[in-house]
């Protein structure tokens, strides 16, 4: 069963640019994973779907400023010109065996 | 659009079953690829699955709580239902209930082709907590 690893935090200026990252563990480096973005006191909400590639799509109504890349195991989600209501928890989720895994979450704070 | 709802107790004793039901609204809950799904987030933790279901009635739990957890889906009323049993405060949460849209990674993209899930639209989530 995958692991998906994320940074506790992060953070960044209104207006410039931030990059998350989720890593998946050995083994699994090929996995597709999907981005979620939770605003304070809300509930999740789909971001995108992203391959080993790179190649990703986005749901409905998710901003040109949010995308994705992919590196190895690590995929990636990049937040430009950021607002301030950016300011959230991200996390990565993937699936495997029958089993749906979350990473542990990144809180991404906006200066 | 599909959206989804919540609804339940909000407080469970120690010991009972929590029971939460699931309403799909903006389309058929039988449409499509898609598993109906419950994850729940603690207070200031992340998000952990529960388990989902098909509407065939083929489910998948989290085997940390596979003995305690029941899906269920009733098609006719596009819901479905979530059942813990023997909780503690340990399950105390908010739960929030979720569709998994289905995809297909082929062997050009990964190196052994398989079907994956993710979830696409997600309710609002029910606080429940577990209390005498």
């Amino acid at each position: 069963q995958p692991v998906l690893t994320q940074s506790s935090s992060a953070s960044a200026s209104l207006g410039s640019s931030v990059k998350l990252t989720c890593t998946l563990s050995s083994g699994h480096s090929s996995y597709i994973i999907a981005w979620h973005q939770q605003q304070p006191g809300k509930a999740p909400r789909y971001l995108m779907k992203l391959e080993g590639s790179g190649s990703y799509n986005k749901g409905s109504g998710v901003p040109d400023r949010f995308s994705g890349s992919s590196s190895g195991a690590d995929r990636y989600l990049t937040i430009s010109n950021l607002q301030s209501e950016d300011e959230a928890d991200y996390y990565c989720e993937t699936w495997d065996s029958n089993t749906q895994v979350f990473g542990g979450g990144t809180k991404l704070t906006v200066l | 659009q599909v959206q989804l709802q919540e609804s339940g107790p909000g407080l469970v004793k120690p010991s009972q079953t929590l029971s939460l039901t699931c309403t799909v609204s903006g389309g058929s809950i039988s449409s499509g690829s898609y598993y109906w799904s419950w994850i729940r987030q603690p207070a200031g933790k992340g998000l952990e699955w529960i388990g989902r279901i098909y509407t065939s009635g083929s489910t998948n739990y989290n085997p940390s709580l596979k003995s305690r957890v029941t899906i269920s889906v009733d098609t006719s009323k596009n819901q479905f239902s979530l059942k813990l049993s023997s909780v503690t405060a340990a399950d105390t949460a908010v739960y929030y209930c979720a569709r998994a849209a289905e995809g297909y990674c082929s062997s050009t993209s990964c190196r052994i082709p398989y079907y994956y899930y993710y979830m696409d639209v997600w309710g609002k989530g029910t606080t429940v907590t577990v209390s005498s």
